[in-house]
């Protein structure tokens, strides 16, 4: 069975220009997470999909950070413009569907400088 | 509202000896608590789950951890740490109150010495 896949592995940007980070679950999960995890720090939920409809996104910084899933498959998070302090590595996971075990992908690492 | 308190940031164990990482949690609801691992630039790893039904959990590598309702715990332990054993360990909760969101505590980072 293939894991959750996410690009690019690692990503430089200068603040205040924008980045889109991809994540494709495992076939036939319906809930699909986007996680930041700043160094020394548990994950912290960005965002949450039950099949195409969001289900939480109270911690989304909503003027600078965007995602969506189309046809309730693969997922992309944008960030625009970005910041120093959101340099930080974004974890995409999946499950079979809410409260059951989520499978995370390597994760993306942002730097901003 | 659900929470997880990790009590502990570092654990130093001598290889050989046994591991206790300790997680209190707060659920509003019957709650999911999963532990996982992350080693150094790599993923997040399922180590075991507890999903109401038996207390005791066995996971893979020698891990197994207990739910306690009464105390609010979800311990996890291991007999014998072996050097592959560090890593950071997250202590997770979810319930349907929060739509299965997976909350992480703070991690304890393990370090095992020869």
């Amino acid at each position: 069975e293939a894991g959750v896949a996410q690009s690019p592995r690692y990503k430089i940007i200068e603040k205040r220009q924008s980045v889109a980070f991809w994540c494709n679950p495992i076939s036939g999960h319906a809930t699909l997470y986007w996680y930041q995890q700043i160094l020394g720090q548990g994950p912290k939920l960005l965002i949450q999909f039950q099949n195409n409809g969001v289900v939480d996104d109270s911690q989304l910084p909503k003027d600078r950070f965007s995602a969506e899933r189309l046809k309730g498959v693969d997922s992309t998070l944008k960030i625009q413009p970005a910041k120093l302090e959101d340099s930080a590595v974004y974890l995409c996971a999946s499950s079979y569907r809410e409260n059951t075990e989520a499978f995370f992908g390597q994760g993306t690492r942002l730097t901003v400088v | 509202a659900q929470s997880v308190t990790q009590l502990d940031s570092h654990v130093s164990v001598s290889e050989g000896t046994p591991v206790l990482l300790r997680c209190n949690y707060s659920s509003s609801y019957s709650p999911s608590l999963f532990w996982y691992v992350q080693h150094p630039n790599k993923g997040l790893q399922l180590l075991l789950k507890y999903t109401s039904a038996a207390t005791l959990v066995k996971g893979i590598n020698g891990f197994e951890a207990e739910f306690k309702k009464s105390e609010t715990s979800f311990h996890l332990t291991k007999p014998s740490a072996h050097m592959s054993d560090a890593a950071e360990y997250f202590c997770v909760v979810s319930d349907r109150d929060s739509w299965g969101k997976l909350q992480f505590g703070a991690g304890t980072q393990v370090v095992v010495t020869p």
